[in-house]
């Protein structure tokens, strides 16, 4: 079954402090894998895509990880700002299909 | 700047009542699509479409109708309200290219309630 899994389900940490959420997906074949940030009350906005080739993606404090092999995604965010605070998931699309698994997310608080 | 328009943002319904929920976009995207977003579960693609005159089924189409008539606006309809359909409701478009990179453009939501 293609599934998208992510963790934790919430996170709260200090401004100013580094986090990392996790996402593990099952989809097969698959194609690439992007992370959305979703602010509260708004529609999710694109982060980042890491296709099978990559490894490592950096876009601005945001950093992508990609292990194929184990199907494994991580998000990392560095020096954490309050505007930080958001819901972020992870959608995998299945090959030659337009077919995108979405995560439930990661809702990650930023306190002062 | 408009990108992805939907309309309306708020709407409480009575079990058994119909309704449209608006969506236009602007940038010429051939892509379209519903989803909806329930607590604790991802996006769920309702029903999509690839260009006028052309829609198909998502995951969850049941108690939802759609059509495309221009490449610009992209309605859904509830025929018949029901509790079950109490969510928040994303209308989302890209052009072809975009959906193989699985890069959507969304809009700000429709939070429907049904009572």
């Amino acid at each position: 079954k293609n599934q998208v899994e992510q963790s934790p389900q919430s996170l709260i940490i200090l401004e100013g402090k580094n986090c990392t959420l996790q996402c593990n997906y099952t989809v097969s074949p698959f194609s690439n894998l992007r992370w959305y940030k979703q602010d509260t009350g708004r529609g999710p906005v694109s982060l980042t895509i890491m296709t099978f080739s990559e490894n490592t993606k950096s876009n601005g404090r945001y950093t992508a990880t990609l292990d194929a092999d184990t199907k494994q995604s991580s998000l990392h965010i560095t020096a954490s700002q309050l505007s930080d605070s958001a819901s972020y998931i992870c959608v995998v699309r299945k090959d030659s299909s337009y077919k995108l698994i979405f995560g439930s997310g990661t809702r990650l608080l930023v306190r002062p | 700047n408009a990108g992805v328009t939907q309309t309306p943002k708020f709407q409480v319904l009575k079990t058994g009542q119909s309704m449209t929920l608006q969506c236009a976009q602007d940038m010429n995207h051939e892509y379209m699509s519903w989803y909806r977003q329930d607590p604790g579960m991802g996006l769920r693609l309702i029903h999509y479409s690839v260009g006028a005159g052309i829609t198909d089924q998502g995951e969850v189409p049941n108690g939802y109708n759609v059509s495309r008539s221009t490449t610009e606006d992209f309605p859904l309809r509830l025929l018949s309200a029901a509790p079950s359909q109490t969510s928040v409701y994303f209308c989302a478009s890209s052009n072809l290219a975009g959906v193989d990179t699985g890069e959507l453009f969304f809009g700000e939501g429709s939070r429907l309630t049904v009572l």
